[in-house]
């Protein structure tokens, strides 16, 4: 199956820093990456979807400005938690699409943020 | 929003035993599919069901759907210990869109 690879698998970080968060799809191009959150034992919540060359659609309630996405190639979309805080630990999660047809997602392996 | 809701919530059997989790959901679909999470890791992609077929296998995973009901069940037969993980179903509307899961079920089995 497709491959793609998120990095890193965890993050320890003082409040009011930044954390970037980067999702490769190895095997395939991806135009389109989605960014989950998942809190836990809960399920994954939809934050962004993250289009190649153009601006990421964001979720209601997501703050864009908080959740900086960059697209800027065909296999790499990152993440960035800007002045991260207690309340953005939680565990992030993206994923790709190879096939539109069928809309199989593969996963990265997701990302634990912790904000001290 | 979260469309699937899956029951239970957890699940524990003994390795051997048979696992049925459920879903259910709210609005049309596209497809309807299971994935698979291990702790602290990313989802496994399952199984897919469109929404004009009724039952799939694979391997030791049986899917049905009834969309008239906006259901859907994922059977694991003869359980096995790696099995444990949670489980969750996710839908898609008509068309290519996101996708919405539900709040998964946690399956443990026990040697």
């Amino acid at each position: 199956g497709a491959v793609v690879s998120q990095h890193p698998s965890r993050v320890i970080c003082k409040s009011g820093t930044s954390v970037k968060i980067e999702c490769r799809s190895l095997d395939f191009q991806a135009t389109t990456m989605f960014w989950y959150r998942q809190f836990p034992k809960q399920s994954l919540m939809l934050m962004a979807t993250s289009n190649e060359g153009s601006k990421a659609t964001y979720e209601q309630g997501v703050e864009k400005d908080k959740f900086l996405i960059n697209h800027a190639s065909l296999t790499l979309s990152t993440l960035t938690v800007t002045s991260a805080h207690p309340e953005d630990s939680s565990f992030y999660i993206c994923s790709s699409g190879r096939d539109l047809a069928k809309n199989i997602q593969y996963f990265g392996a997701g990302t634990r943020l912790s904000v001290l | 929003s979260q469309q699937g809701e899956e029951d239970p919530q957890a699940l524990s059997i003994q390795e051997g035993e048979n696992a049925t989790m459920n879903c259910s959901y709210k609005t049309s679909i596209n497809n309807l599919q299971w994935y698979r999470q291990n702790s602290g890791r990313g989802l496994v992609h399952l199984i897919l069901i469109r929404s004009n077929e009724r039952e799939k296998h694979s391997g030791r995973l049986r899917v049905t759907l009834d969309t008239s009901k906006k259901s859907s069940s994922l059977l694991i037969t003869a359980s096995r210990a790696a099995d444990t993980a949670s489980y969750f179903c996710a839908t898609d509307g008509s068309g290519y869109s996101t996708l919405t899961f539900g709040k998964g079920t946690m399956l443990l089995v026990s040697p």
